[in-house]
């Protein structure tokens, strides 16, 4: 089944504790994503990658980091992290722009303490 | 600040009648515009995507778009209550930027029995 698999679904951690969500696709997509939704604020990009070992920012990447080593996955690394990155996440895969937009994992819900 | 403009809702129509949703952008040089349909706790699910002028079908769903006007509408013919759910516009700014979508808030539209 085609699918973009992220894990964790749910997290709680605490501040300044090291974390990555991990991101995988099937679909040998170019593009992939991240995103986080929250109240009133919608969905903001945080950053995202064109292929292997080219990625780009965003609207929000203050407090992230990504890596694309290898096609099928982009791992979203939280450093040290903060209450106000306690969000709804979302990884998000393309064959290109052109070919009609992403195809969303089923999300992480993330809480900082 | 490339923004995409959407109009929160709650929208109401009742069963059967017409569900109009609409979307402006700032950028003039946009070239991809999509329609993502996010049902209570899930992913965003794409149900249409345009790229030029005019209008495109899809089964009861019509997506129109007008550059011009920046200004991009999706059309949901017999509505039904399955329809009601959050359907977010999503917009690519175009060359130089392929993987950057950028979404609106969302509109909320609730289809009444």
């Amino acid at each position: 089944e085609a699918q973009v698999t992220q894990n964790p679904r749910y997290l709680i951690t605490v501040t300044g504790k090291k974390l990555t969500v991990t991101c995988s696709q099937n679909m040998n997509h170019e593009y992939m994503s991240w995103y986080r939704q929250d109240p009133g604020l919608g969905l903001r990009q945080i950053y995202y990658s064109m292929n292997v070992e080219v990625t780009d920012k965003g609207d929000v990447p203050e407090g992230y980091k990504v890596s694309r080593k290898e096609k099928r996955n982009f791992p979203l690394i939280l450093e040290s992290p903060s209450p106000n990155q306690t969000s709804l996440y979302f990884c998000a895969s393309s064959l290109s722009q052109g070919a009609g937009g992403y195809t969303f994992g089923s999300g992480t819900r993330l809480t900082v303490v | 600040q490339k923004e995409v403009e959407q109009n929160s809702g709650p929208l109401s129509v009742p069963e059967g009648a017409i569900a109009s949703l609409n979307c402006t952008y700032s950028d003039r040089g946009s070239q991809s515009f999509f329609w993502y349909r996010q049902y209570s706790g899930k992913s965003p699910e794409l149900i249409m995507f345009i790229y030029s002028n005019g209008d495109k079908e899809d089964g009861r769903f019509t997506a129109q778009l007008n550059k011009a006007s920046q200004y991009v509408s999706l059309l949901i013919r017999d509505s039904q209550p399955s329809d009601s759910a959050t359907y977010l516009c999503a917009v690519n700014m175009g060359p130089g930027s392929q993987g950057n979508l950028i979404f609106g808030k969302g509109t909320k539209l609730s289809v009444k029995p």
